[in-house]
């Protein structure tokens, strides 16, 4: 059974960083390309980034360039979401998830149950 | 960037009666070296992930109720739930991955009438 569980979230201040990890079980983690997505609360799904199955292709959107870097341990089924200068508007619940294959260019099949962080002062 | 519409923004539909969902891209996302359409459909409830409806516009993913069905090309595409259920009240979201950033549309809300 796929599982991936996030964790890593919670509060931290404007201009202030968090690492949010991926525990990914239940498959072959190397063979996939994964991706962070999130969704601010009562609001609708953006996504975020994602990383080939080798790590060697990462995409973001324009809203975290610069200062996100997601990044995988293959080794640890681990996938990494480093976020820095954060801001109010990046409060939202992260979701982890699998992708069909190990294009970044897939479907999102499988996700986790999702980590809040929390920027406020 | 390729920017998704859905409309309605939301509806009601009776037990047993047809839902329709329509989505658009600004640009096409049928790539030409496959045929395939790169769009997703997605079903959320609230307080769970989004879960895999369809891909490659009209795929159905494996265990989902054949009640569900998309289709469409280019730029226009359509998710129907052909008799709604109880259980199928949730956001629906479309999301294409022809070209990052790999967009959403802003979801659509399907209640019970």
């Amino acid at each position: 059974e796929v599982q991936l569980v996030e964790s890593g979230g919670g509060l931290v201040q404007p201009g202030g960083s968090l690492r949010l990890s991926c525990a990914a079980s239940g498959f072959s983690f190397s063979s996939y390309a994964m991706s962070w997505v999130r969704q601010a609360p009562g609001k609708g799904l953006e996504w975020v980034s994602s990383i080939s199955d080798n790590g060697g292709g990462t995409y973001y959107a324009d809203s975290v360039k610069g200062r996100f870097t997601i990044s995988r341990d293959n080794s640890k089924n681990t996938l990494y979401l480093q976020m820095n200068s954060l801001r109010a508007e990046d409060t939202a619940v992260f979701y982890c998830a699998k992708a069909t294959t190990a294009s970044c260019y897939a479907a999102s099949q499988y996700w986790g149950q999702g980590t809040l962080v929390t920027v406020s002062s | 960037d390729i920017a998704m519409t859905q409309s309605p923004d939301s509806l009601a539909v009776s037990l047993g009666e047809r839902a329709t969902i329509n989505c658009k891209s600004s640009q096409s996302v049928l790539h030409s070296s496959n045929s395939k359409n790169y769009l997703v459909w997605y079903q959320q409830k609230p307080g769970q992930p989004p879960k895999l409806l369809i891909y490659w516009a009209s795929t159905r993913e494996s265990g989902v109720p054949d009640r569900f069905s998309g289709s469409g090309s280019g730029t226009d595409f359509t998710l129907t739930i052909s008799s709604l259920q109880a259980e199928d009240v949730a956001v629906y979201y479309c999301q294409q991955h022809y070209s990052s950033p790999f967009t959403f549309g802003p979801g659509t809300k399907v209640d019970i009438k």
